[in-house]
């Protein structure tokens, strides 16, 4: 089993609809967890952290359930600038907080 | 000048031979990383150093070695390039483990 697992999708949703995307971990030593965005086979960059209470940045919000080992982003009002990969990553405490990527899940936001 | 610069940023080389790609940064940070990424797979842990005298191995590391030359400079080098090995390939660093990580802008290798 993977250590980080997303539904690779691809979600194809209009314009200013919500959609959610959600990811699992496997190892309960998981330490941080983040949300990074992937333009079209560009690097990675950081979209958010998420935080046990959970948060919101704008129109993305972000939800850790420790408990059953699962985070989510919820991204509402979807913009045609929304389309890209997103990426589940977490850090293992247990190994020194290397970081562990999911596989993506590829967002197309159509007019 | 971007933070974290990998070399060459494309490449094809042949069957067999060595090959090393670059990566250096400017953040000072001490966490450093080698992925590969291929279609519908993520990116996946080749190595990575917490520091220049520490060298560990990721999930996928078999065909690759990796030097930590001083802090700011972690080559990755493919001992004899195969196919497989096509693929493209980022350089990350972090400060620790709870905080961003960086990316370089990829290194697009293909073995023939």
């Amino acid at each position: 089993r993977k250590e980080v697992e997303q539904d690779p999708g691809p979600f194809n949703v209009p314009e200013g609809a919500t959609v959610a995307f959600n990811c699992t971990y496997s190892n309960s030593a998981s330490q941080s967890f983040f949300w990074y965005r992937q333009d079209c086979r560009k690097e990675p960059k950081l979209l958010m952290s998420v935080y046990s209470s959970g948060n919101e940045d704008g129109r993305f919000t972000a939800q850790l359930n420790r408990a059953s080992q699962y985070i989510s982003l919820l991204i509402r009002d979807s913009k045609l600038s929304d389309s890209a990969t997103y990426l589940c990553v977490v850090t293992l405490y247990n190994q020194g907080g290397k970081l562990i990527f999911g596989q993506g899940t590829e967002l197309s936001v159509k007019p | 000048d971007a933070d974290v610069t990998q070399t060459p940023r494309n490449r094809i080389t042949k069957t067999g031979k060595r090959i090393m790609l670059e990566c250096s940064q400017t953040k000072g940070h001490d966490r450093m990383y080698w992925y590969r990424q291929d279609p519908g797979l993520g990116l996946r842990l080749i190595y990575y150093s917490f520091d220049v005298k520490d060298i560990n191995k990721g999930e996928i590391s078999d065909g690759y070695s990796v030097s930590r030359q001083a802090q700011a400079k972690f080559s990755l080098s493919l001992e004899s390039a195969i196919p497989n090995q096509t693929a493209l390939y980022f350089c990350a660093t972090s400060n620790n483990m709870n905080t961003e990580a960086f990316f370089g802008q990829g290194t697009r290798l293909t073995v023939v």
